[in-house]
């Protein structure tokens, strides 16, 4: 069945240094790939998307790739700061329908 | 404006109880989506409405789960006779119909069955 496949499970960073969380998905017929961001006790909030038809997005400190060819999509983040410490969730859809969720990472940046 | 709000944030139920979980989605947002999300894991889909018609129910662990959005826009997930297994964060996204396929989610019921 459908299936998203999040790594790794837990990562440490030095403040200011980069993180990077990947991502393989298993329906090839997923288009669109959001990346949410989840505080203890909070609901998870969108912090950036990448669509079927684009290779790379950016948005600040925050970057998506999306590999259609070998399904992988990966989040990266710059800089990092201490309020960049959550759960971060990757997902893929079809569109207007069902998120299939990876299982999360959780980022540490150590100040 | 005013994002997806969820009632209770916190439900304590005794085993064989009925819960009701209510969603009031982002004013204007065609689709509704409930996820149960466990402990330590993602988010895991539920059920789907489109206005008041729930176009996808697969995600719906038994016959105990039930949602409803007679309205098209508040919805309702109701659980009857409450198992152990049901303890979850209960999680509630809306969407445009704009074709953006944005989910904004709200913070959640989290239910304990004790």
């Amino acid at each position: 069945g459908e299936n998203v496949e999040q790594h790794p499970s837990t990562l440490s960073v030095q403040e200011g240094d980069s993180a990077v969380i990947k991502c393989t998905y298993s329906d090839s017929a997923s288009n669109y790939f959001p990346w949410y961001k989840q505080e203890l006790g909070k609901g998870p909030q969108l912090i950036i998307d990448i669509r079927s038809n684009v290779g790379e997005k950016k948005d600040q400190r925050i970057a998506v790739t999306l590999n259609k060819t070998a399904k992988h999509f990966s989040l990266h983040i710059t800089e990092t700061q201490p309020e960049d410490s959550a759960v971060y969730f990757c997902a893929a859809s079809r569109g207007t329908y069902k998120y299939i969720f990876g299982t999360g990472t959780r980022l540490k940046v150590l100040a | 404006g005013a994002g997806v709000s969820q009632s209770p944030r916190y439900k304590v139920a005794k085993r064989g109880q009925d819960v009701a979980l209510r969603c009031d989605p982002i004013s204007g947002h065609v689709s509704l989506f409930w996820y149960q999300q466990a402990l330590g894991q993602g988010p895991e889909f539920l059920t789907y409405f489109q206005n008041e018609a729930q176009l996808d129910k697969s995600g719906l662990p038994s016959d105990r789960f039930f949602a409803e959005r007679p309205e098209g826009s508040v919805s309702t997930l109701k659980i009857q006779r409450t198992q152990q297994e049901d303890s979850a964060v209960y999680l509630c996204a809306s969407e445009t119909s704009g074709g953006d396929y944005e989910q904004y989610f709200g913070p959640g019921t989290r239910l304990t069955v004790t």
